[in-house]
């Protein structure tokens, strides 16, 4: 599976859109693109996945530029409850999941 | 989103006792589920991967005497770990991969926290 790199860490406003970039250069045609964080203490969670379209949920939107060399995940308008270390995951339809050391994301009040 | 519960949260143990860890996918057929550890301050590494109704597949470097897995069912594995030492003490997470449109996606339970005394 590729391998990701994301800043170590990030402040963001609150009440500001969150953009956390990934980049996965080494990106395969089958590979998708996964986001996960995790909240201190608790288990990762699910945010949003894609291939090569932008895709948008409840939660966030993620960007995935045509090459497929590198996404963002925005959060439209952080809260404190964002707070929290964000995995960007790249990997085919198989099963494993390898985490990297995500971003730690910090709202500020 | 499917909810994969993990008990128990946080347990105590003395050093050379046998700890077992639960997971269980409450509202989907898990097939496939995994186990994770992770140390303070550090991202989670996998354990292991578990088929229902086959034996465990272990990640390099992993003993799989001592971290022992059964998925006996589609919706129960556990993680039992053996002769529990203080070097074990570490957060360990199980996840469970969903069905249908969401049989690309990982659920992960909240976690639980292992210290061996």
């Amino acid at each position: 599976d590729a391998k990701t790199t994301q800043p170590t860490s990030m402040d963001c406003a609150e009440g500001r859109a969150a953009n956390l970039p990934c980049n996965h250069s080494t990106i395969s045609g089958n590979e998708y693109v996964y986001w996960y964080r995790q909240i201190h203490s608790q288990g990762p969670q699910y945010i949003i996945h894609g291939l090569k379209n932008n895709e948008t949920n409840e939660m966030a939107s993620l960007i995935i530029t045509e090459d497929r060399k590198s996404s963002t995940l925005i959060l439209p308008h952080a809260t404190l409850r964002d707070t929290a270390v964000y995995y960007c995951i790249v990997k085919n339809t198989g099963n494993q999941f390898y985490f990297g050391t995500g971003t730690s994301l910090t709202v500020i009040p | 989103g499917a909810v994969v519960s993990q008990h128990p949260s946080w347990v105590i143990c003395k050093s050379g006792t046998s700890v077992k860890i639960e997971c269980r996918s409450l509202d989907f057929q898990a097939t496939t589920m995994f186990w994770y550890r992770q140390f303070p301050k550090q991202s989670l590494m996998l354990m292991a991967t578990s088929n229902e109704g086959s034996k465990a597949t272990y990640e390099q470097g992993v003993e799989k005497d001592k971290f022992l897995i059964n998925h006996a069912s589609l919706t129960l594995s556990t993680l039992t770990v053996t002769s529990a030492h203080p070097e074990d003490s570490s957060f360990y997470i199980c996840s469970a991969k969903g069905q249908g449109l969401a049989k690309n996606i990982q659920y992960f339970g909240a976690g639980t926290r292992l210290s061996v005394l």
